[in-house]
């Protein structure tokens, strides 16, 4: 049974950083994409950006580019997610979801999001 | 981008009804469209994959149709448990990336 176990709520100050981790438990870690999954509240979901690990590279939405850095550590199935230059907005639960990948010609593709973790708080508040 | 278009926002309905949600994206995506089932204080749960295959262990009466740009999320006869705030999700890969719709929230009448 494949489980997603993220690191515990967070309060920071704006304009630092936040790193939250995502452990992967059963199933195989490489060669499904992890994504990070935003959602304000009282409002929807906003997808950050993700990271297959077996290729090593990221991908992120161009909303978050330069401010979000996603990271894999094969060794230890687990993810995390970077993001610097906190405001007030940032203040939302952040989940980190597996899924498959799908690949052809053209690229590969981040798919759907079968597992979740349980959901991370990071409040922004000076 | 591609931008997903969800709607209604919210919708009320009575337990037997059958429940339709639309969603529209800007430009032509085949069939890459998935639906998932929030409610309140959980991680979402994926119901629908690729527009119209049901994920393993979710009943029957939801179901997923389309392909494209436009997409329909039905659930045949609503039952008290499924009252949630549903979203559809779109995936591209030029470069790869996620949308998701608006949400809608459904309610018991």
């Amino acid at each position: 049974q494949v489980q997603l176990v993220q690191s515990g709520a967070e309060v920071k100050k704006p304009g630092s950083s936040v790193k939250v981790s995502c452990k992967a438990s059963g199933g195989t870690f490489s060669s499904y994409a992890i994504s990070w999954v935003r959602q304000a509240p009282g409002q929807g979901l906003e997808w950050m950006g993700g990271i297959i690990p077996i290729f090593g590279t990221a991908n992120y939405a161009q909303k978050f580019q330069g401010r979000v850095t996603i990271t894999a550590d094969e060794s230890t199935s687990t993810a995390y997610m970077e993001l610097s230059s906190l405001r007030s907005e940032d203040t939302a639960v952040y989940y980190c979801a597996r899924g498959p990948v799908r690949r052809d010609s053209s690229g590969y593709y981040f798919t759907r999001f079968d597992y979740w973790g349980q959901g991370t708080l990071v409040t922004v508040s000076s | 981008d591609i931008q997903m278009t969800q709607s209604p926002s919210s919708l009320s309905a009575s337990v037997g009804d059958r429940v339709t949600i639309t969603c529209q994206a800007s430009q032509d995506i085949s069939n890459y469209l998935n639906w998932y089932q929030q409610k309140p204080g959980k991680a979402p749960k994926l119901l629908i994959y690729d527009a119209s295959n049901l994920e393993t262990g979710v009943p029957s009466r939801f179901s997923g149709s389309g392909s494209g740009t436009d997409f329909t999320f039905t659930i045949s006869s609503l039952q008290p448990e499924d009252i949630a705030t549903y979203y559809c999700q779109q995936y591209d890969n030029l470069p790869p990336a996620i949308t998701f719709g608006q949400g809608t929230r459904l309610e018991i009448k």
